[in-house]
């Protein structure tokens, strides 16, 4: 069945470092593909998408590229910080209706 | 701006208390969702509406049930909560208008059992 499987944490990074947390899918045909951040008490917030392959979703500094070759998607950012400290989810939606999270990364980034 | 709002955004209640979280949208998404998520986790779909057709997940205890009046309005109702029901309660929509299917969260209510 479909999946979403992504890196477990937590991750801790100092601020201005490279981050790198790896998603890869499962799906039947060619899913829609996204990254949400959850900030402490909040909702999911769409970060960025990705609707077919090779397209490349970008946001606040972070990008992901949708790899149909290797079903990944995974997210990256240059520098990172303090305020991008939060749970990271990847999902795949499709014309189910439905999105299929991955389990969440959390990212703590220290001064 | 347009959003999904939810209200409470905390509630509390008592063991076996019936309790309904409200959902409102102005997006105008014809599709909407609950999901429950406990601490650390992935969010967990309970069910959805695509207009006013409901659509449970099979492992959605009969406890959960939903209401949507309008294409504006869904209601999650809780008929006798348990302390395993404690957890943040997220709405989402969707507009199947478009080819990506994203969804868009309001920010939660968080229920307590007491």
């Amino acid at each position: 069945g479909d999946s979403v499987t992504q890196m477990e944490g937590p991750v801790t990074l100092s601020e201005e470092a490279f981050l790198t947390i790896n998603c890869t899918y499962t799906a039947t045909g060619y899913p829609s593909l996204f990254w949400y951040v959850q900030y402490p008490g909040e909702g999911l917030q769409l970060l960025l998408k990705a609707t077919k392959a090779d397209d490349k979703g970008s946001n606040k500094g972070f990008e992901a590229t949708y790899r149909k070759e290797t079903t990944s998607f995974h997210l990256e950012k240059g520098s990172v910080q303090v305020s991008d400290s939060a749970v990271y989810f990847c999902a795949h939606g499709g014309s189910n209706y439905k999105l299929t999270f991955g389990k969440g990364t959390l990212l703590t980034v220290n001064p | 701006d347009a959003m999904v709002i939810q209200n409470p955004r905390y509630q509390v209640t008592q063991f076996g208390k019936p309790v309904t979280l409200s959902c409102s949208q102005t997006l105008n998404h014809n599709v909407m969702y609950w999901y429950q998520q406990k601490s650390s986790q992935a969010p967990k779909l309970l069910f959805h509406y695509y207009d006013k057709d409901f659509n449970n997940e099979a492992d959605t205890p009969d406890n959960f049930q939903s209401r949507r009046p309008n294409t504006s309005f869904c209601f999650l109702d809780i008929r006798s909560p348990g302390l395993g029901d404690a957890a943040m309660y997220l709405c989402a929509t969707s507009s199947m208008d478009r080819t990506s299917y994203e969804q868009y969260f309001g920010p939660g209510t968080r229920l307590t059992v007491t």
